[in-house]
């Protein structure tokens, strides 16, 4: 089993439209988690962290569930930029970051 | 110059060949790391500095020489490769290797041997 698993995509939706993607972990002595994302050809950009109680950046939605581990990224109102292959990062207490494969996210006009 | 720089942006070498990439980042980091990002696989963690001193090696081959003068430099020293090696090869800083941070990436290496 993979330490790090997303959805495996790729997500195709309208523009406006609400996209989810989950990531789940093995590892449970993992501490933090974040969201990058990544256009094509060009290097990985931190979106957000991730915190225990959840959070929001504008229309992005991040939330944590350490019992289930996993953790998801909501995006609202989704825009043709937010076309890109978004990447879920887990670090372990001594520092070691696993990331996943990568969700792609295509939206339509 | 802010961020991570990295040069250069493309690199086409042969197998016999000696050459070697560049990190520089801006941003008053301790920590910095090399990776790899093969075409679908995700990022493979390669090396990780902290203040200079090597911390972790990921299990990678010796033909893969890193090099860390000073906490605003990163170097990657690259011989005898082979095809396979042909990747996009990441430098990123943070804070510290500490797990509280995400990275920030330069634009990266993209390497193709022949």
């Amino acid at each position: 089993r993979k330490e790090v698993e997303q959805d495996p995509g790729p997500f195709n939706v309208p523009e406006g439209a609400t996209v989810a993607f989950n990531c789940t972990y093995s590892n449970s002595a993992s501490q933090s988690f974040f969201w990058y994302r990544q256009d094509c050809r060009k290097e990985p950009k931190l979106l957000m962290s991730v915190y225990s109680s959840g959070n929001e950046d504008g229309r992005f939605t991040a939330q944590l569930n350490r019992a289930s581990q996993y953790i998801s990224l909501l995006i609202r109102d989704s825009k043709l930029s937010d076309s890109a292959t978004y990447l879920c990062v887990v670090n372990t207490n001594a520092g070691k970051s696993t990331f996943g494969d990568g969700t792609t996210l295509t939206v339509k006009p | 110059e802010t961020g991570v720089t990295q040069t250069p942006r493309h690199l086409v070498m042969g197998m016999t060949n000696k050459k070697s990439l560049k990190c520089e980042q801006h941003l008053g980091h301790n920590a910095m790391y090399w990776y790899k990002q093969s075409a679908k696989k995700p990022l493979e963690l390669m090396f990780v500095y902290s203040l200079e001193e090597r911390v972790e090696n990921n299990s990678v081959p010796s033909r893969f020489s890193p090099e860390c003068p000073n906490s605003s430099h990163l170097f990657l020293h690259l011989h005898t490769l082979q095809p396979e090696d042909s990747a996009l090869y990441l430098c990123a800083s943070s804070p510290t290797p500490g797990q509280g941070y995400g990275y920030t990436f330069g634009s990266g290496t993209r390497l193709t041997v022949v």
